[in-house]
């Protein structure tokens, strides 16, 4: 298997556009996570999913956050309106979803918004 | 709320030395623990996994401890060598069913020759 995989692996855009990020996660596996690392925070969870269900969202910062996880193998965190403040790593990682299984962290997307 | 920190925040050893790198939380009802790697630009890699009723856990130079009780895990690593070098970062699971992680702020290792 590949691994996670993420994309774009950087991404430039301007304060007030949409951002889409994208994250296939291994197959077979049915948790899926959002990360968020900055040198201020740290990784921070944002939301995971469980059979493609949003399970806990709290982490998502502002209403100008969404994620979505239409089928199996496909996710998408999106940004609108961006702002200079989103600017970080977003890392995706899947795991099986059982009891002490090890997550696997996609390389990141690194986003910066001007 | 689950705090997970690390200590110290930078080492610099010479290759060849044993080195101890800490992690404690302040919670202890966790479920596992995992030690991951980050090297620059990239995302992180799964060293170990420790499960809460587990005490250690090796793999290769490197060897997991875990106390529950105290909120404590180290990261051993023996016989440095400078591919060592890297962000350590540790991570404690809070729920059962999925790998849930709060992670650490890490420690970023050099490994001098």
């Amino acid at each position: 298997d590949a691994g996670v995989i993420q994309s774009p692996r950087h991404e430039v855009t301007e304060m007030g556009q949409e951002v889409t990020l994208r994250c296939k996660p291994i197959s077979g596996h049915n948790s899926l996570f959002w990360y968020r690392q900055t040198m201020m925070r740290g990784l921070e969870l944002l939301i995971y999913f469980n059979n493609n269900v949003p399970i806990d969202d709290s982490g998502m910062p502002e209403d100008r956050f969404s994620a979505k996880m239409p089928n199996a193998s496909f996710s998408t965190l999106k940004i609108q309106p961006s702002e200079p403040r989103d600017s970080a790593v977003y890392f995706c990682a899947s795991s099986l979803g059982r009891r002490n299984t090890e997550a696997f962290f996609g390389q990141g997307t690194r986003l910066t918004v001007v | 709320k689950q705090e997970v920190t690390q200590i110290p925040a930078a080492l610099s050893v010479p290759e060849g030395e044993n080195l101890v790198l800490n992690c404690s939380f302040t919670d202890s009802a966790i479920y596992n623990l995992q030690w991951f790697r980050q090297d620059p630009g990239k995302g992180l890699t799964s060293l170990l996994l420790i499960q809460s009723s587990q005490r250690e856990q090796t793999s290769g130079r490197l060897n997991a401890s875990l106390d529950k009780s105290s909120g404590r895990s180290t990261l051993y690593i023996a016989a440095s060598q400078p591919g060592d070098s890297a962000t350590y970062l540790c991570a404690v699971s809070i729920t059962g069913t999925a790998s849930k992680l709060t992670f650490g702020t890490g420690t970023r290792l050099q490994v001098t020759l």
